[in-house]
């Protein structure tokens, strides 16, 4: 069965550009979470999307990051006017609920490098 | 606020010992902790889910143990294998938020 995807798996772009990262959770998982891993570092929460409700977006480092899902299904998160401190890999992760006795299940990463 | 610690940060060891790799964590009112593996590139595999009503789960060669009074969780491994090389990530989810908190992992190497 498929699991989560992202794409693209990687993207380089110049500083000062936009960039949308994409993630397909797995089909049926009404839970979405976006990470950031930044090299030596731990996973940084940006933020969870729960069915239809108001998304937590208390993870977001700047009024620059963005994230949507529409239809309760693929999430896309934005950054504006890149940075060079933006460089890191975004995880995304789905599961079946929000209940917490679901485990999480995690895509590959878009490697971002910031020019 | 939860702090998730890993230790030991690295560890390498030859192939055929077992393991145990620790995670403690600052706040006892948990709802699970879970475990997984990153590969190089890759994003995180789930191995084991622990609720907070449990006391270990087991699966395969790996068997992870909770306790929460103490903050702790531990993830051995039996007869590692190269194939076993990895970086291991605890993440606990607890406090009243689905949000869990992650270590930062420990880096394992096991030769052959």
């Amino acid at each position: 069965g498929a699991g989560v995807s992202q794409s693209p798996s990687n993207k380089v772009t110049e500083k000062g550009k936009d960039v949308e990262l994409r993630c397909d959770p797995i089909s049926g998982h009404t839970a979405l979470y976006w990470y950031r891993q930044s090299l030596g570092q731990g996973l940084e929460f940006l933020i969870y999307f729960q069915g239809n409700s108001a998304p937590d977006k208390s993870g977001l480092p700047s009024d620059r990051f963005s994230a949507e899902r529409t239809g309760g299904s693929v999430s896309t998160l934005t950054i504006q006017r890149t940075q060079q401190e933006d460089s890191a890999v975004y995880l995304c992760a789905s599961s079946l609920d929000a209940t917490n006795n679901q485990p999480q299940h995690f895509g590959d990463g878009t490697r971002l490098s910031i020019l | 606020k939860q702090e998730v610690t890993q230790i030991p940060a690295a560890l390498s060891v030859p192939e055929g010992e077992n393991l145990v790799l620790n995670c403690s964590f600052t706040d006892s009112a948990i709802y699970n902790l879970q475990w997984f593996r990153q590969d190089p590139g890759k994003g995180l595999t789930s191995l084991l889910l622990i609720q907070s009503s449990q006391r270990e789960q087991t699966s395969g060669r790996l068997n992870a143990s909770l306790d929460k009074s103490s903050g702790r969780s531990t993830l051995y491994i039996a007869a590692s294998q190269p194939g076993d090389s990895a970086t291991y990530l605890c993440a606990v989810r607890g406090g009243g938020s689905y949000i869990p908190t992650f270590g930062r992992g420990t880096s394992l190497i096991v030769h052959p």
